[in-house]
């Protein structure tokens, strides 16, 4: 059974920063491409940013692009996003998602499992 | 940017038909994805590819897409249904969300 288990969420004041974590089982995390997918409250869902399954190919959102940073560890099944320069609209419920596939198309892939999200708060 | 426009509500009643859309600049280019999302819950995949059904979901739920449109239809809609719903794209290697469509069973 696929698990994706999110951490590393909380409270951080406007400019700081945070990493989160996944740790993912149930399947063999290099072979998928990975995603996070973000949701303001009471909001709809913002793709925040993809990762290759082999970590070689990185993509971001316009609105986050030169502040974080998605990468992966093999050998922890884990994968991380690193939040820089962190403002009041990057306040959200942070999910993280695997993809169906290695994640080479970018056009075929499918947000296939996705975890139960971790809060981040940006406040002064 | 690439953008994905969805109503924000759709209303049905028990056992009719549900029709969701998805509109975006020649969206039928590009594989559509659809999402359920009850509250307090993380998104659940329903739909990919367009029209195919991951293992689990069931048949009442199918997806077309064509032109500038896709669609989620809900065939024999059950109070179970109601949740938001949210169109997915790819754009130039990005990922791109409609704004979600809240479905209200009544």
């Amino acid at each position: 059974e696929v698990q994706l288990v999110e951490s590393g969420g909380g409270l951080v004041q406007p400019g700081g920063s945070l990493r989160l974590s996944c740790a993912a089982s149930g399947f063999t995390f290099s072979s998928y491409a990975m995603s996070w997918v973000r949701q303001a409250p009471g909001k709809g869902l913002e793709w925040v940013s993809s990762i290759s399954a082999i970590g070689a190919s990185t993509y971001y959102a316009d609105s986050v692009k030169g502040r974080f940073t998605i990468s992966r560890d093999k050998s922890k099944n884990t994968l991380y996003l690193q939040m820089n320069s962190l403002r009041a609209e990057d306040t959200a419920v942070y999910y993280c998602a695997k993809e169906d596939s290695g994640g080479y198309q970018r056009t075929s892939e499918s947000l296939q499992h996705w975890g139960q999200g971790t809060l981040v708060t940006v406040s002064s | 940017s690439y953008e994905l426009t969805q109503p924000p509500s759709v209303s049905v009643s028990p056992g009719q038909t549900a029709s969701i859309p998805c509109s975006g600049d020649k969206l039928g280019d590009k594989y559509a994805f659809w999402y359920q999302q009850k509250p307090g819950q993380s998104p659940v995949l329903v739909i990919y590819q367009d029209s195919k059904r991951p293992s689990g979901i069931p048949e009442r739920f199918s997806g077309s897409n064509s032109g500038n449109t896709a669609t989620l239809t809900i065939s024999g809609t059950q109070a179970m249904d109601e949740a938001d719903y949210y169109c997915q794209a790819w754009d130039r290697s990005t990922g791109v969300f409609g704004g979600g469509t809240k479905l209200t069973v009544l």
